[in-house]
């Protein structure tokens, strides 16, 4: 079974710095899908950002970008100049790409919770 | 273009009963999953369902089972409430069921059982 690993259970980081989240994962499939939701203190889970495993290059959406490693298994989240609406719970997500009627093939992360002060 | 929205918002129970929670996803979409988040399990999956057919399904006992209907409304329901069932459940919604696809999420209902 797929596990999604995130050691960091919070974070803080100063207002317009750069901050990473680690996450890594184990799995024996070649092919899967990686992601990064947010979740608010308003709870509406949002995706922040994810990568298609067969893909090399690192994925960027405006100041989220993501260090890739398939071969360490690693799936960072870079947030670069940090805003106060950036303040939320971040879960990593591991998605296979088989389809499966047994297990869960859908795995989140613990979560890391991220603080960002004025 | 409305979220995806469920019903009820908040509900209590007591051990024993059933429940059915209701999720309407986003128009045009036809996929849906159900999660499951608590403080100690964090959040789980539980299934997805895409055009009235169940695609995937997490590890969670039989007592956990849903529907979809051709309009892709979903319902999701537990029956036997056991006291550990307490949680706030998610439901997501994609246009298509490809594990790609964006999922968006509702704001959950959240469950106590006592």
């Amino acid at each position: 079974a797929q596990t999604v690993t995130q050691s960091q259970p919070e974070m803080s980081v100063q207002e317009a710095e750069t901050v990473t989240l680690s996450c890594t994962y184990d799995t024996s499939e070649s092919d899967y899908y990686l992601f990064w939701y947010k979740q608010p203190p308003s709870r509406q889970m949002i995706l922040v950002i994810r990568q298609e495993a067969y893909k090399q290059q690192n994925a960027t959406e405006n100041r989220f970008s993501v260090n890739f490693q398939k071969a360490a298994k690693s799936f960072s989240l870079k947030i670069s100049d940090s805003q106060l609406g950036d303040a939320a719970m971040y879960f990593c997500a591991y998605r296979s790409a088989i389809i499966s009627d047994y297990g869960q093939n859908f795995v989140f992360g613990p979560g890391t919770r991220l603080s960002v002060l004025p | 273009k409305a979220g995806v929205t469920q019903t009820p918002r908040y509900l209590i129970k007591t051990r024993g009963q059933q429940v059915t929670l209701s999720c309407s996803p986003i128009s045009g979409h036809r996929s849906v999953s159900w999660y499951q988040q608590t403080p100690g399990q964090g959040l789980q999956f539980l299934f997805e369902y895409f055009s009235e057919t169940q695609r995937n399904k997490g590890n969670f006992p039989g007592r956990f089972s849903g529907r979809q209907f051709s309009n892709s409304r979903s319902e999701m329901n537990v029956s036997t409430l056991e006291l550990g069932d307490s949680a706030l459940y998610l439901c997501a919604s994609s246009r298509l069921a490809e594990g790609y696809n964006e999922q968006f999420f509702g704001p959950g209902t959240r469950l106590t059982v006592l």
